[in-house]
C-alpha cells in the first residue's frame, strides 16, 4: 500500500500568514488522486481538495492544492482564525486508500 | 443533500464484538460505496474497509481482515460495520464515509460525506 508522509507535524503561524503543507507518497499516486481534509476537534473531517487541485463545494479560494506523482502541497494563502485545525492528505488512486499522519496548524 | 447518521456510543469488554450502523438519506444508496474510517484518540485516520451495496461484496484493509465485517441493507439504506475480538487498541471513533460518484472498488474514492462518528470504548 502507498504510505503518505506529511510534513511538518506542526505548523505555528499567525492569522493572515501563508501556510504550506506537504504530503509525500512512497510511490506515484495514480492520476493525481490525492485529497486534502480539514478536521477540527470533535468533528468529522471535511473535504477541501480532491484530484490534487480541485476545490470541493463551498471551500474558500484561499485553499489551493498542487502537485503530482509523489509530491503534493496544500496552501492556505492567508490564514483565517477558523483555519487552525489538523489537515490530512489521502490517496485514493490505488486500493487501499491511505491517509497521511496529519499536520496540525496552530496559532503562534 | 446526502446525510449519514450513525448509531450511538458503545462500551465493550475485551474479546467481545461491536456493530455500528450508518443510515444514509438524501440520495441513491445502492450505487455508492460506503467506507469505514477509524480514528484512535489523538491519532490519524485509518481506512478499514468498504462496501458497494449494489454489488454486496466488501473489501477490507489487510490489517482488519478476519476481524471486520461490513454489510449493507438496501431496503433500509443502512450500512453496518462489525468488529470482533475487541482489544483496548480498538478504542476509537468510527466514521462511515461516502464519495460523490459511483466507483468500482470501495476505498478508491475521496469522501465528500461523513457520518458524525461513533465512539467505541473497549475496557474491562
Amino acid at each position: 500500500e502507498i504510505v503518505l508522509t506529511q510534513s511538518p507535524g506542526t505548523l505555528s503561524l499567525s492569522p493572515g500568514e501563508r501556510a504550506t503543507l506537504s504530503c509525500r507518497a512512497s510511490q506515484s499516486v495514480s492520476s493525481s488522486y490525492l485529497a486534502w481534509y480539514q478536521q477540527k476537534p470533535g468533528q468529522a473531517p471535511r473535504l477541501l481538495i480532491y484530484g490534487a487541485s480541485s476545490r470541493a463545494t463551498g471551500i474558500p479560494d484561499r485553499f489551493s492544492g498542487s502537485g503530482s506523482g509523489t509530491d503534493f502541497t496544500l496552501t492556505i494563502s492567508r490564514l483565517e482564525p477558523e483555519d487552525f485545525a489538523v489537515y490530512y492528505c489521502q490517496q485514493y488512486g490505488s486500493s487501499p486508500g491511505t491517509f497521511g499522519g496529519g499536520t496540525k496548524v496552530e496559532i503562534k | 443533500q446526502v446525510q449519514l447518521v450513525q448509531s450511538g456510543a458503545e462500551v465493550k469488554k475485551p474479546g467481545s464484538s461491536v456493530k455500528v450502523s450508518c443510515k444514509a438519506s438524501g440520495g441513491t444508496f445502492s450505487s455508492y460505496a460506503i467506507s469505514w474510517v477509524r480514528q484512535a484518540p489523538g491519532q490519524g485516520l485509518e481506512w478499514m474497509g468498504g462496501i458497494i451495496p449494489i454489488f454486496g461484496t466488501a473489501n477490507y484493509a489487510q490489517k482488519f481482515q478476519g476481524r471486520v465485517t461490513i454489510t449493507a441493507d438496501e431496503s433500509t439504506s443502512t450500512a453496518y460495520m462489525e468488529l470482533s475480538s475487541l482489544r483496548s487498541e480498538d478504542t476509537a471513533v468510527y466514521y462511515c464515509a461516502r464519495g460523490d460518484a459511483p466507483i468500482a472498488v470501495a476505498g478508491t474514492e475521496y469522501f465528500q460525506h461523513w457520518g458524525q462518528g461513533t465512539l467505541v470504548t473497549v475496557s474491562s
